[in-house]
């Protein structure tokens, strides 16, 4: 257990929906990411919150947006859907250290299926 | 921009055997970090390893240890002894050193099949 908590593990909606992803980071980490995973494209980083503010930006589309709130957890936002929206979401935390030898430590994900 | 390339889709080895996966990298900065993770069919991702570029010595972690050829910029993951529970995607990512809060970027993966 890396101490990530994502809600729900499972989501299946339809094409035009949105739906919001739900992560928790370990307790004391102050940055989370975002990381979209497809049969096609791989592990690609979508965005990264720390303390509240977004630090970077990768490859996140415009119908997609996120937020971390003050207590720290963070949500994901996913509207008009599409089929290529399918995909399984990590999400991640880290230490706020200026050492890259921080692991980055991913909750167990949210499986999207889009119909 | 940082890249890395996993050029092994998939990979078998024995049980019992060690086995190694290729991983390298490009990077214009000096400074970096990186790392091996698992990921098992129940889809978590785990941290296996981890080398920064520094670093005189290949890390180890148990059964796992990193051939690190900086010349090369290559990372390969070495897993010896291996056991019917390493079967999973191993991926190699990095990220730049000079700051800790940034994203990682991941190759596309190997995919490791042990067999009894």
């Amino acid at each position: 257990d890396s101490g990530v908590t994502q809600t729900p593990k499972h989501l299946i909606t339809a094409t035009g929906q949105r739906v919001t992803l739900r992560c928790s980071p370990r307790s004391g980490d102050l940055s989370v990411y975002w990381y979209q995973q497809s049969l096609d494209q791989g592990l690609q980083f979508l965005i990264q919150y720390y303390n509240g503010e977004e630090r970077a930006k990768g490859n996140i589309l415009e119908r997609f947006s996120a937020q971390q709130f003050p207590d720290l957890h963070s949500e994901l936002n996913l509207s008009s859907l599409e089929l290529g929206d399918s995909a399984l979401y990590f999400c991640a935390s880290s230490p706020h250290r200026d050492r890259a030898s921080y692991e980055q430590y991913f909750g167990p994900g949210t499986r999207l299926t889009v119909t | 921009a940082q890249k890395i390339t996993q050029t092994q889709p998939g990979m078998f080895v024995q049980e019992k055997e060690a086995v190694t996966l290729d991983c390298t990298y490009d990077t214009s900065d000096p400074s970096y970090g990186l790392f091996w993770y698992k990921q098992p069919s129940s889809g978590e991702m785990i941290f296996l390893i981890y080398q920064g570029s520094y670093d005189q010595q290949n890390a180890t972690e148990g059964r796992y240890s990193l051939n690190f050829q900086k010349a090369r910029k290559s990372a390969n993951l070495v897993i010896s002894a291996s056991q019917l529970g390493d079967s999973a995607m191993y991926f190699c990512a990095m990220r730049d050193r000079n700051s800790g809060n940034t994203p990682l970027v991941f190759g596309k993966g190997t995919r490791l099949s042990v067999i009894a």
